[in-house]
């Protein structure tokens, strides 16, 4: 069975300053990797996927992630925090095999990014 | 990527009754899926929805309690049936695409 790790239920930062939001997961086969943000009140808004190719991928706002396979972790990163980016982040995984396929999320990381 | 309008975006339901939500995507698409977000918790799939096939239902969630509609490529209901306080979730729909899954903006439920 496919799984998620957020070892983190909240990350504080300040603004400004580099920011990591950790993952680790477990599928069989290869993965199919994403991050959604969910700010209060509102539904999930992607982030960033990875698939293939290169392990650093860049996504919207700022947000990139580093694919490690031998360490099965897909964390999730910022060079510079912004107030706005406070919010609830959630790291997702489905097996890659063709066609969509069932999608495992973790328990979430809330992100506090302090003025 | 895929637009979806997903309504009502909260409502306040008495026990026992039922709710019906809505999704309605900008183009047709294969598969939906609906997930269930209980308060501080992650999202849980509750079931796969293929137009013209029955919905495949994940452990612990079944038909009677959320019947699934997929009458065409671009909508689908979730109704959540007899409700009591324990449904009181976060309910939303996804649909998958070459850029990746995208998510309804989701319906609040209170059941009181």
């Amino acid at each position: 069975a496919q799984s998620v790790a957020q070892p983190e239920d909240q990350v504080n930062v300040a603004e400004g300053n580099p920011l990591t939001v950790k993952c680790t997961y477990s599928v069989s086969g290869n993965p199919y990797l994403f991050w959604y943000v969910q700010y209060p009140n509102r539904g999930l808004q992607f982030l960033l996927k990875y698939i293939t190719g290169d392990n650093l991928v860049k996504g919207s706002y700022g947000f990139e992630a580093e694919f490690n396979k031998s360490q099965t972790s897909f964390h999730l990163k910022k060079p510079s925090a912004l107030v706005s980016d406070s919010a609830l982040y959630f790291c997702a995984v489905s097996p890659f095999s063709g066609g969509y396929q069932k999608v495992t999320f973790g328990t979430g990381t809330k992100l506090q990014v302090i003025p | 990527s895929a637009v979806i309008s997903q309504k009502p975006s909260r409502d306040i339901c008495q026990r026992g009754t039922s709710l019906t939500i809505q999704c309605q995507v900008d183009s047709q698409v294969t598969m939906m899926f609906w997930y269930r977000q209980q308060p501080g918790q992650s999202l849980t799939l509750i079931a796969t929805a293929n137009q013209g096939s029955e919905a495949t239902y994940e452990s612990g969630f079944v038909i009677d309690k959320f019947p699934i509609s997929r009458p065409n490529l671009t909508f689908s209901t979730l109704t959540v049936s007899n409700m009591s306080p324990e449904d009181s979730s976060i309910y939303l729909c996804s649909v998958g695409t070459v850029y990746g899954y995208t998510f309804g903006s989701g319906t609040r439920l209170t059941v009181v």
